[in-house]
């Protein structure tokens, strides 16, 4: 049974760029969350999916936007990068309201 | 707002007992988790607590009081492998149409020396 899988592992950009982070969750599993994890700092809670529609927001700006899937795979995408976008963008899946499991992370550089 | 406080960094020798301390303050609680996290890796699962009391796994053992805000993990035993930060993170939703998400506190380094 695969656990939560993040793509793709590392990645850099550049200011103004934009990038699509993906996450499939745990089989079984419907509800994705995102978080960006600075050096240092705790994950913050960027949005949830669940029934392919977004469900909550964390304090991010427009820049950051979402999509899930029928397969229940989600997207992070973000606009226009700056250098405060670098982090280790994490996802995590549960069965709605149930335990949740982390992927690996997708460590983004922004230069 | 919601937010979480744990010390920043605890010291500490093989063997020894550590207890890190984890205040909140939230609205829509249901419970407080803990996760570990080594350098460069994702934070790992290690307990949660929906109830007032202790829940023990293994050298791990976490506690909650709802009435204070508080709760605190407990590593006995420590290893050199135990060295990685530690947070807190409090379980809640925004809303009836809303999964749970997790609220983090800012993580607490955890050094083990031989």
């Amino acid at each position: 049974d695969a656990g939560v899988t993040q793509s793709p592992t590392h990645l850099i950009k550049t200011r103004g760029q934009q990038v699509t982070l993906r996450c499939s969750p745990k089989s079984g599993h419907d509800t994705v969350s995102w978080y960006q994890q600075a050096l240092g700092q705790g994950p913050q809670f960027i949005f949830q999916y669940y029934e392919e529609e977004e469900r909550q927001r964390g304090n991010f700006p427009d820049r950051f936007s979402g999509h899930q899937f029928p397969n229940y795979s989600s997207e992070l995408n973000v606009n226009a990068l700056l250098l405060g976008d670098s982090a280790l963008y994490l996802c995590d899946s549960s069965l709605y309201g149930g335990e949740q499991f982390f992927g690996p992370g997708t460590r983004l550089t922004v230069l | 707002g919601q937010s979480l406080e744990q010390p920043s960094e605890v010291t500490a020798v093989e063997g020894a007992i550590v207890q890190i301390n984890c205040t909140y303050q939230t609205s829509g609680f249901y419970g407080l988790s803990w996760y570990q996290q080594h350098d460069g890796g994702a934070p790992t699962f290690l307990s949660y607590n929906a109830l007032d009391g202790l829940e023990e796994t293994g050298r791990f053992s976490s506690f909650l009081s709802r009435s204070d805000s508080y709760g605190y993990l407990l590593l006995q035993e420590l290893q050199m492998k135990d060295s990685a930060s530690y947070f807190c993170a409090v379980r809640d939703h925004t809303g009836e149409a809303a999964g749970n998400k997790l609220t983090f506190g800012g993580g607490t380094r955890v050094l083990v020396k031989p």
